[in-house]
């Protein structure tokens, strides 16, 4: 178990649709970071987060943002969905940004957009 | 953009033999590599890592190697087991300003035959 809870663990929504996806880092970390899993692909980095603050971004669609609560959760929102956007979407915490700092992925959101 | 690629998307190994993995990437600003495994189901879990003026790293039954010149690393499962039977993710961490950004390899299917 590394600490990382993603909810739900299954998503299965329209196209056109808006969804969030929810994460709790694991206790002590303050960085939060999402990536994106399509069909045979590798983790695509989305978007990271450092205590309430956005620090990185990646590949990330304008249709699609995040945020960093004070209780250090982070909800990732995809609006307009489209059938591309199926993937898994893993969420993952460190406590400090990057370098050797591993981290911790939870076990991801299937979405499935129709 | 593709920085870290993994070319062999599937390996079968007997078990009791060496599994090695490859990796290669094509930013010289990569100051950490690290390896992931993910099992079906779950997020990636972290596994060992290799700081860019090293290289070699070992832990236990896995090993890293760099070869900065060549800008290639590999992994070394000695020997392999059952349950090394898994996806791998190589990932690569560059520093950009004050935040770091992990890029992540396509991934190697390991499959170890009893």
């Amino acid at each position: 178990d590394s600490g990382v809870t993603q909810t739900p663990k299954h998503l299965i929504t329209a196209t056109g649709q808006r969804v969030t996806l929810r994460c709790s880092p694991r206790s002590g970390d303050l960085s939060v970071y999402w990536y994106q899993q399509s069909l045979d692909q590798g983790l695509q980095f989305l978007i990271q987060y450092y205590n309430g603050e956005e620090r990185a971004k990646g590949n990330i669609l304008e249709r699609f943002s995040a945020q960093q609560f004070p209780d250090l959760h982070s909800e990732l929102n995809l609006s307009s969905l489209e059938l591309g956007d199926s993937a898994l979407y893993f969420c993952a915490s460190s406590v400090v940004p990057g370098g050797g700092s591993p981290l911790h992925f939870g076990n991801g959101t299937r979405l499935t957009v129709t | 953009d593709q920085q870290v690629k993994q070319n062999s998307p599937s390996l079968s190994v007997q078990e009791g033999r060496i599994s090695i993995l490859n990796c290669d990437y094509t930013n010289s600003m990569f100051d950490y590599f690290l390896w992931y495994k993910k099992y079906p189901a779950e997020g990636p879990t972290f596994l060992i890592s290799i700081s860019s003026i090293k290289d070699k790293n070992e832990d236990g039954r896995f090993t890293v190697f760099l070869n900065k010149s060549a800008k290639h690393l590999s992994l070394h499962i000695v020997p392999s087991q059952p349950g090394d039977s898994a996806v791998y993710f190589c990932a690569a961490s560059a520093k950009y300003s004050n935040d770091y950004k992990l890029s992540f390899g396509a991934g190697t299917t390991v499959t170890v035959r009893a």
